[in-house]
């Protein structure tokens, strides 16, 4: 079984500053397979990017990610106020087939 | 593209079966991946299993005794059976769909419901 983990646990940033999550895997993982979503309380998640770099649809550019193998970071340029959410890498692949990380917190600082 | 509404009861007590349905609106079930999460409260996600066109189902190994997945293509419906329940399955169970770039898989959950939350207790 892969094991994703996401450091750090939390960021506290201003709005305005750069983001910097990262996501490792405990083995190799496709770079066509690796995502990251966005939730905040009470919402389900929201796919931000696919393919370890693909942003997905409607997704600001704000938003890049890079990576291959076992190091994968999710970007955010500069934060804006509706950025303030939990992350999660998610990796398809490996049994079981889907699996997830434990998440990294975004909060004000 | 649609959205996913999944439905069924919001208390399950212990040792029985918790079933929920998720209802695909705008959109048709076939050729897509459909899947269920969960995720208990203030934790992470976890995958549970998927069920993809004519049926065919895989599921996590560490639920794969206890789960069972359905679908019913002419309502536009995929269901979620779990057996033996106990308060380690109390969580928001979501649906979600398994998108594609044209003909790639993504291997990425692009379509969520809004969840629901389940909660096992006597």
């Amino acid at each position: 079984e892969i094991v994703l983990t996401q450091s750090p646990g939390t960021l506290s940033l201003s709005p305005g500053e750069r983001a910097t999550l990262s996501c490792r895997a405990s083995q190799s993982v496709s770079s066509s397979f690796l995502a990251w979503y966005q939730q905040k309380p009470g919402q389900a998640p929201r796919l931000l990017i696919f393919g370890a770099s693909i942003r997905a649809t409607g997704i600001p550019d704000r938003f890049s990610g890079s990576g291959s193998g076992t190091d994968f970071t999710l970007t955010i340029s500069r934060l804006e106020p509706e950025d303030f959410a939990v992350y999660y890498c998610q990796q398809y692949g490996s049994s079981p087939l889907f699996t997830f990380g434990p998440g990294t917190t975004v909060d004000i600082k | 593209q649609g959205h996913l509404q999944e439905s069924g009861p919001r208390l399950v007590k212990p040792s029985q079966a918790l079933t929920l349905t998720c209802t695909v609106f705008g959109g048709s079930t076939s050729g897509y991946y459909w899947n269920w999460i969960r995720q208990p409260p203030g934790k992470g996600l976890e995958w549970i299993g998927y069920i993809y066109g004519t049926g065919s189902t895989i599921y996590n190994p560490s639920l794969e005794s206890r789960v069972t997945i359905s679908a019913d293509t002419s309502k536009n419906q995929f269901s979620l059976k779990l057996n033996s329940v106990t308060a380690a399955d109390t969580a928001v169970y979501y649906c979600a769909r398994v998108g594609f770039s044209g003909y790639d898989f993504q291997g990425a959950f692009d379509i969520w419901g809004q969840g629901t939350m389940v909660t096992v207790s006597s």
